[in-house]
Protein backbone atom coordinates (compact mmCIF):
# COMPACT_ATOMS: atom_id res chain seq x y z
CA UNK A 1 0.00 0.00 0.00
CA UNK A 2 1.66 3.46 -0.78
CA UNK A 3 1.43 5.55 2.52
CA UNK A 4 3.73 9.00 3.71
CA UNK A 5 4.52 9.01 7.62
CA UNK A 6 5.25 11.95 9.69
CA UNK A 7 7.52 11.71 11.70
CA UNK A 8 6.95 14.06 14.36
CA UNK A 9 3.47 15.42 15.55
CA UNK A 10 5.27 18.77 17.00
CA UNK A 11 8.33 19.98 16.53
CA UNK A 12 9.20 23.44 18.78
CA UNK A 13 12.69 25.41 17.32
CA UNK A 14 13.80 28.34 18.27
CA UNK A 15 13.60 31.56 15.70
CA UNK A 16 16.57 31.54 13.94
CA UNK A 17 17.65 28.07 14.25
CA UNK A 18 17.22 25.10 11.54
CA UNK A 19 13.92 23.31 11.17
CA UNK A 20 13.70 19.53 9.97
CA UNK A 21 10.47 18.11 9.74
CA UNK A 22 10.61 14.34 8.70
CA UNK A 23 8.61 12.24 5.61
CA UNK A 24 9.01 8.80 4.82
CA UNK A 25 6.93 7.34 2.12
CA UNK A 26 6.25 4.06 1.29
CA UNK A 27 6.05 3.48 -2.41
CA UNK A 28 5.98 0.09 -5.20
CA UNK A 29 7.47 2.92 -7.65
CA UNK A 30 9.09 6.08 -8.02
CA UNK A 31 6.75 8.80 -6.07
CA UNK A 32 5.39 12.15 -6.62
CA UNK A 33 5.97 13.86 -3.30
CA UNK A 34 4.37 17.17 -1.76
CA UNK A 35 4.99 19.55 1.17
CA UNK A 36 2.19 22.09 1.90
CA UNK A 37 2.03 24.48 4.80
CA UNK A 38 -1.46 24.94 6.40
CA UNK A 39 -1.85 28.43 8.88
CA UNK A 40 -4.83 28.40 11.34
CA UNK A 41 -8.52 28.42 9.41
CA UNK A 42 -6.63 28.56 5.80
CA UNK A 43 -6.37 25.87 3.41
CA UNK A 44 -3.44 24.17 2.20
CA UNK A 45 -0.67 25.64 0.48
CA UNK A 46 2.04 24.13 -1.79
CA UNK A 47 5.62 24.57 -0.16
CA UNK A 48 7.76 22.25 -3.15
CA UNK A 49 6.95 19.21 -5.40
CA UNK A 50 9.36 16.36 -6.04
CA UNK A 51 8.37 14.30 -9.40
CA UNK A 52 11.87 12.47 -10.03
CA UNK A 53 13.90 15.75 -11.48
CA UNK A 54 16.43 16.78 -8.64
CA UNK A 55 16.47 14.84 -5.77
CA UNK A 56 16.93 18.54 -4.20
CA UNK A 57 13.88 20.46 -4.13
CA UNK A 58 13.79 24.42 -3.16
CA UNK A 59 10.56 25.69 -2.72
CA UNK A 60 8.74 28.75 -1.34
CA UNK A 61 9.88 30.69 1.85
CA UNK A 62 13.17 29.52 2.20
CA UNK A 63 12.17 26.21 2.78
CA UNK A 64 13.64 22.82 0.78
CA UNK A 65 13.50 19.09 0.12
CA UNK A 66 16.02 16.29 -0.46
CA UNK A 67 14.79 12.76 -2.15
CA UNK A 68 16.37 10.00 -0.73
CA UNK A 69 15.64 7.12 -2.52
CA UNK A 70 17.36 4.55 -0.27
CA UNK A 71 15.96 6.16 3.33
CA UNK A 72 12.69 6.39 1.78
CA UNK A 73 12.32 9.60 2.92
CA UNK A 74 11.61 13.30 1.85
CA UNK A 75 12.29 15.38 5.10
CA UNK A 76 11.71 19.41 4.71
CA UNK A 77 13.86 21.74 5.84
CA UNK A 78 14.77 25.13 6.35
CA UNK A 79 18.54 26.94 7.27
CA UNK A 80 16.66 29.80 10.20
CA UNK A 81 13.01 29.61 11.14
CA UNK A 82 10.86 32.27 11.07
CA UNK A 83 8.06 33.47 13.23
CA UNK A 84 6.08 33.54 10.67
CA UNK A 85 6.89 29.63 9.94
CA UNK A 86 4.48 28.45 12.86
CA UNK A 87 2.15 26.38 11.08
CA UNK A 88 0.89 22.89 10.44
CA UNK A 89 2.61 21.32 7.67
CA UNK A 90 1.77 18.25 5.96
CA UNK A 91 3.54 15.72 3.28
CA UNK A 92 1.47 14.03 0.87
CA UNK A 93 2.33 11.67 -2.16
CA UNK A 94 2.35 8.75 -4.22
CA UNK A 95 -1.12 7.99 -4.41
CA UNK A 96 -3.86 9.13 -4.40
CA UNK A 97 -2.88 12.55 -2.88
CA UNK A 98 -2.32 10.92 0.73
CA UNK A 99 -2.06 12.70 3.18
CA UNK A 100 0.40 12.60 6.36
CA UNK A 101 -0.77 13.30 9.58
CA UNK A 102 0.77 16.38 10.02
CA UNK A 103 3.40 18.53 12.01
CA UNK A 104 2.74 21.24 14.08
CA UNK A 105 5.57 23.11 14.02
CA UNK A 106 6.35 26.01 16.47
CA UNK A 107 8.91 29.09 16.90
CA UNK A 108 10.11 30.07 19.85
CA UNK A 109 11.01 33.56 20.12
CA UNK B 1 -4.86 35.73 -9.62
CA UNK B 2 -6.10 32.22 -10.56
CA UNK B 3 -7.75 30.57 -7.53
CA UNK B 4 -10.10 28.23 -5.68
CA UNK B 5 -12.83 30.09 -3.77
CA UNK B 6 -14.99 28.88 -1.16
CA UNK B 7 -17.74 29.79 0.31
CA UNK B 8 -19.33 30.72 2.37
CA UNK B 9 -16.54 30.69 4.42
CA UNK B 10 -18.50 29.74 7.87
CA UNK B 11 -21.50 27.55 7.91
CA UNK B 12 -23.92 27.08 10.90
CA UNK B 13 -26.54 24.44 9.97
CA UNK B 14 -28.88 22.57 12.29
CA UNK B 15 -28.87 18.76 12.90
CA UNK B 16 -30.16 16.97 10.33
CA UNK B 17 -30.98 20.09 7.99
CA UNK B 18 -29.85 19.80 4.41
CA UNK B 19 -26.44 22.33 3.70
CA UNK B 20 -24.63 23.00 0.67
CA UNK B 21 -20.83 23.74 0.32
CA UNK B 22 -19.56 25.92 -2.36
CA UNK B 23 -16.40 25.73 -4.58
CA UNK B 24 -15.29 27.90 -7.60
CA UNK B 25 -12.00 27.69 -9.50
CA UNK B 26 -10.50 30.01 -11.95
CA UNK B 27 -7.39 27.58 -12.96
CA UNK B 28 -9.62 25.48 -15.72
CA UNK B 29 -8.20 22.18 -13.76
CA UNK B 30 -9.82 19.39 -14.88
CA UNK B 31 -9.94 17.54 -11.54
CA UNK B 32 -11.62 19.06 -8.11
CA UNK B 33 -11.93 17.16 -4.80
CA UNK B 34 -13.53 17.89 -1.77
CA UNK B 35 -12.15 16.90 1.55
CA UNK B 36 -13.10 16.71 5.50
CA UNK B 37 -10.46 17.95 7.59
CA UNK B 38 -11.16 17.69 11.63
CA UNK B 39 -9.53 19.39 14.15
CA UNK B 40 -5.39 18.49 14.35
CA UNK B 41 -5.92 15.94 11.93
CA UNK B 42 -5.20 15.33 8.39
CA UNK B 43 -7.08 16.31 5.34
CA UNK B 44 -9.75 13.33 4.60
CA UNK B 45 -10.38 12.74 1.09
CA UNK B 46 -14.43 12.50 0.51
CA UNK B 47 -14.60 12.49 -3.07
CA UNK B 48 -13.19 13.78 -6.44
CA UNK B 49 -14.69 14.60 -10.16
CA UNK B 50 -12.24 14.12 -13.26
CA UNK B 51 -14.05 16.32 -15.21
CA UNK B 52 -17.49 14.83 -15.20
CA UNK B 53 -16.60 11.50 -13.48
CA UNK B 54 -17.40 11.11 -9.89
CA UNK B 55 -15.19 9.39 -7.74
CA UNK B 56 -16.83 8.04 -4.74
CA UNK B 57 -14.07 6.88 -1.76
CA UNK B 58 -15.34 3.51 -0.38
CA UNK B 59 -15.50 4.97 3.19
CA UNK B 60 -17.44 8.30 2.18
CA UNK B 61 -20.91 8.14 3.89
CA UNK B 62 -23.71 8.23 1.94
CA UNK B 63 -24.80 11.42 3.51
CA UNK B 64 -22.18 13.24 1.64
CA UNK B 65 -23.01 13.97 -2.08
CA UNK B 66 -21.58 16.33 -5.03
CA UNK B 67 -22.29 17.84 -8.32
CA UNK B 68 -20.12 19.19 -10.83
CA UNK B 69 -22.49 21.10 -13.11
CA UNK B 70 -19.13 23.22 -15.26
CA UNK B 71 -15.61 22.78 -14.57
CA UNK B 72 -15.53 25.72 -12.66
CA UNK B 73 -17.98 24.97 -9.85
CA UNK B 74 -18.27 21.89 -7.62
CA UNK B 75 -20.86 21.75 -4.56
CA UNK B 76 -20.83 19.52 -1.40
CA UNK B 77 -24.39 18.24 -0.45
CA UNK B 78 -24.72 16.99 3.16
CA UNK B 79 -28.37 15.60 3.37
CA UNK B 80 -29.03 15.72 6.83
CA UNK B 81 -25.97 16.47 8.88
CA UNK B 82 -24.80 15.09 12.36
CA UNK B 83 -22.62 16.47 14.90
CA UNK B 84 -19.63 14.44 13.86
CA UNK B 85 -20.10 16.30 10.61
CA UNK B 86 -18.62 18.96 11.85
CA UNK B 87 -15.23 19.79 10.45
CA UNK B 88 -13.51 22.36 7.61
CA UNK B 89 -14.27 21.35 4.24
CA UNK B 90 -11.54 21.77 1.73
CA UNK B 91 -12.06 22.10 -1.94
CA UNK B 92 -8.95 21.42 -3.43
CA UNK B 93 -8.11 21.08 -7.69
CA UNK B 94 -5.33 19.73 -9.81
CA UNK B 95 -4.54 19.94 -13.46
CA UNK B 96 -5.40 16.24 -15.46
CA UNK B 97 -5.34 13.01 -13.43
CA UNK B 98 -2.28 12.24 -12.89
CA UNK B 99 -0.64 12.49 -9.65
CA UNK B 100 2.80 13.89 -10.46
CA UNK B 101 0.95 17.42 -10.26
CA UNK B 102 0.21 19.33 -7.04
CA UNK B 103 -3.50 20.25 -5.11
CA UNK B 104 -4.44 24.02 -4.93
CA UNK B 105 -6.38 24.42 -1.98
CA UNK B 106 -9.61 26.81 -0.89
CA UNK B 107 -9.47 28.60 2.14
CA UNK B 108 -12.43 26.50 3.19
CA UNK B 109 -15.59 26.13 5.10
CA UNK B 110 -16.12 25.46 8.59
CA UNK B 111 -19.48 23.90 8.78
CA UNK B 112 -20.97 24.21 12.94
CA UNK B 113 -23.39 21.88 13.74
CA UNK B 114 -26.00 23.07 15.90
Amino acid sequence: AQSVTQLDSHVSVSEGTPVLLRCNYSSSYSPSLFWYVQHPNKGLQLLLKYTSAATLVKGINGFEAEFKKSETSFHLTKPSAHMSDAAEYFCSGTYKYIFGTGTRLKVLA
Amino acid sequence: DAMVIQNPRYQVTQFGKPVTLSCSQTLNHNVMYWYQQKSSQAPKLLFHYYDKDFNNEADTPDNFQSRRPNTSFCFLDIRSPGLGDAAMYLCATSRVGSYNQPQHFGDGTRLSIL
